[in-house]
């Protein structure tokens, strides 16, 4: 069964720091880029960040450049989200999601997020 | 950044209406826009992508049409598990790639 799961979130004061976990199993895991998706209470839904199969490309959301670092661990089939500097405003449900696309020639053609993780809540509070 | 814009916000129906969802780009996006399911505390799940290809296993009452910067989400005749909100996501240009606000759909 293609599957994701996340853990690592939890309660953290602002300013503080946080780091993401995202478990893969049932697919190919280092053949797909991957994204970090979050929710905040009661709102709609907002694209964090995503990385390369090989992880030498990387593109983040201006709200948390330079805050936030996406990384992955093919060997370990795992997607990973450091989050540091954290306000009250990064108060969500992130999801880690696989991103659905086609190699044309050379080029890469992104279709969307087509399996997703059961998210993981965190909150940024003192 | 391409703004998604999706009306109406809600919408009541009932089970066996016909459901048109609206979602238009700030600039054009081609064809490259998915749309999203989301049921209340679960992850979303992906009903349609490239603007009206149906993804795998998502029943065939759901369609999806437009291009350049107009698009619909159409539910040919609501059943009562198509209850929930949904989202459309340009997937044009990024980062980042952009979600519409959401439309929640409702039971009348």
């Amino acid at each position: 069964e293609v599957q994701l799961v996340e853990s690592g979130g939890g309660l953290v004061q602002p300013g503080g720091s946080l780091r993401l976990s995202c478990a893969a199993s049932g697919f190919t895991f280092s053949s797909y880029w991957m994204s970090w998706v979050r929710q905040a209470p009661g709102k709609g839904l907002e694209w964090v960040a995503n990385i390369k199969q090989d992880g030498s490309e990387k593109y983040y959301v201006d709200s948390v450049k330079g805050r936030f670092t996406i990384s992955r661990d093919n060997a370990k089939n795992s997607l990973y989200l450091q989050m540091n500097s954290l306000r009250a405003e990064d108060t969500a449900v992130y999801y880690c999601a696989r991103d659905f696309g086609d190699i044309v020639g050379l080029r890469y053609y992104y279709y969307g997020m087509d399996v997703w993780g059961q998210g993981t809540t965190v909150t940024v509070s003192s | 950044d391409i703004q998604m814009t999706q009306s109406p916000s809600s919408v009541s129906a009932s089970v066996g209406d016909r459901v048109t969802i609206t979602c238009r780009a700030s600039q054009g996006i081609s064809s490259w826009l998915a749309w999203y399911q989301q049921k209340p505390g679960k992850a979303p799940k992906l009903l349609i992508y490239a603007a009206s290809s149906l993804q795998s296993g998502v029943p065939s009452r759901f369609s999806g049409s437009g291009s350049g910067t107009d698009f619909t989400l159409t539910i040919s005749s609501l059943q009562p598990e198509d209850f929930a909100t949904y989202y459309c996501q340009q997937a044009n240009s990024f980062p980042p790639y952009t979600f519409g606000q959401g439309t929640k759909l409702e039971i009348k």
